[in-house]
């Protein structure tokens, strides 16, 4: 199985800041990945898929980079509403994995 | 507009079974690979299983293999996962979810359904 590796687990920023959270494959995965933001109670929402494509109706603020193993989500100037947790998933090979996820919290 | 809506869910006792249902609309079901994926309490997202278009390719997690069935019915726009053998490391919210191997993204999911696996 492909394990997807995320960091930071947690990270503090303010409205306005850039966040960047990496996920990492265990091996070459090309660009099978997604992005989901998820809030609480809530079932998660896709931001970015094929690595780097924005979702429509995505603002585009988010932004994905990466292929092969190590990739990137960074979200440019933090609004109150992206105050959340973000998962990357692989999409190589079944099973599909998660990574641990990041959750974004107000400094 | 596209939807999804479990329901099922509930309290079983360990080594009960359970059956979750995926009712779709807004969209063509009968095109499309569906998933289940669950979220336990307080942690991360993990992918159950997929099924394709046509219900003839079913793929699990190792860990519920041999336990749970997912399956589908194009006539009534469902997707279901019968559940056997239920342990308490099962509990969780259980979302289904349409699923692009082109894009590999799960887009839509529903609102998800609690099941609760105890004594």
């Amino acid at each position: 199985d492909i394990q997807m590796t995320q960091s930071p687990s947690s990270v503090s920023a303010s409205v306005g800041d850039r966040v960047t959270i990496t996920c990492r494959a265990s091996q070459d995965i090309s660009s099978s990945l997604a992005w989901y933001q998820q809030k609480p109670g809530k079932a998660p929402k896709v931001l970015i898929y094929t690595a780097s494509t924005l979702q429509s109706g995505v603002p585009s603020r988010f932004s994905g980079r990466g292929s092969g193993t190590d990739f990137t989500l960074s979200i440019s100037r933090l609004q109150p509403e992206d105050f959340a947790t973000y998962f990357c998933q692989q999409a190589n090979s079944f099973p599909l994995t998660f990574g641990g996820g990041t959750r974004v919290e107000i400094k | 507009e596209v939807k999804l809506v479990e329901s099922g869910g509930g309290l079983v006792q360990p080594g009960g079974s359970l059956g979750l249902s995926c009712a779709a609309s807004g969209f063509t079901f009968s095109n499309y690979w569906m998933t289940w994926v669950r979220q336990g309490p307080g942690k991360g997202l993990e992918w159950v299983a997929n099924i394709k278009p046509d219900g003839s390719e079913k793929y699990y997690v190792d860990s519920v293999k041999g336990r749970f069935t997912i399956s589908r019915d194009t006539a009534k726009n469902s997707l279901y996962l019968q559940m056997n053998s239920l342990r308490a490391e099962d509990t969780a919210v259980y979302y289904c979810a349409s699923y692009d191997p082109k894009s590999g993204c799960l887009d839509p999911w529903g609102q998800g359904s609690l099941v609760t696996v105890s004594s």
